[in-house]
């Protein structure tokens, strides 16, 4: 059973523009949310995270909001530039210290 | 300095076999995981280790065993493997078993059953 989903495998983006990766969860009791960025060969790196309290969250360029009652986030990145080109994983976190995954979004940033 | 890494990177081995990925992490935190990322991307935690006693251990068959010998490393040992192992395995840690604390994640180790 997937808890956190992420439906759009792939999105390609113009340099400069924003990107806008989606995610949707399905556990009321998760409070914490992460992204991660992943390189191809690479382990997954640490980009920015959100607490069930806030609804927004920015780092420079990036920017996490949450839709509690949708049970929905996202993650913005503006302006896109071609090194943020990796696979994006979205995850969420309840009592305890077990994390769930979604499978993913490949973003391709178009010089 | 790498602060979570994993060795082998790559392991291509037969049907049958026992192998051992192991993991080491020097960031001086108390908890570390193995995750599995299979053919469909799906990461999925396996195991979670805090302080050298295992919290977490997911529905995974016992022919795969975790062991810590301490707090920085955590080896994951894999008796007679299956073609359904072949996936990608890494390694985590984190400062704490709170749930809020970031995952440093290993560079993954691709294992190929044959």
């Amino acid at each position: 059973d997937q808890q956190v989903k992420q439906n759009s495998p792939s999105l390609s983006v113009q340099e400069g523009r924003i990107s806008i990766l989606n995610c949707d969860y399905t556990n009321s009791m998760f409070d914490y949310f992460l992204w991660y960025k992943k390189y191809p060969a690479e382990g997954p790196t640490f980009l920015i995270s959100i607490s069930s309290i806030k609804d927004k969250n920015e780092d420079g360029r990036f920017t996490v909001f949450l839709n509690k009652s949708a049970k929905h986030l996202s993650l913005h990145i503006v302006p896109s530039q071609p090194g943020d080109s990796a696979v994006y994983f979205c995850a969420a976190s309840g009592t305890g210290n077990q994390f769930y995954f979604g499978t993913g979004t490949s973003l391709t940033v178009i010089p | 300095d790498t602060a979570v890494s994993q060795t082998p990177k790559y392991l291509v081995t037969q049907m049958g076999n026992d192998k051992s990925i192991k993991c080491e992490q020097n960031l001086g935190h108390d908890t570390m995981y193995w995750y599995k990322q299979d053919s469909k991307k799906f990461l999925k935690i396996m195991f979670s280790y805090n302080n050298k006693e295992l919290i977490i251990n997911e529905t995974v068959p016992n022919r795969f065993s975790p062991k810590s010998p301490d707090k920085a490393h955590l080896n994951l040992h894999i008796n007679s493997l299956e073609l359904g192992d072949s996936a990608v395995y890494f390694c985590a840690s984190s400062q704490d078993i709170s749930g809020e604390d970031t995952q440093y994640f290993g560079p993954g180790t691709r294992l190929t059953v044959l």
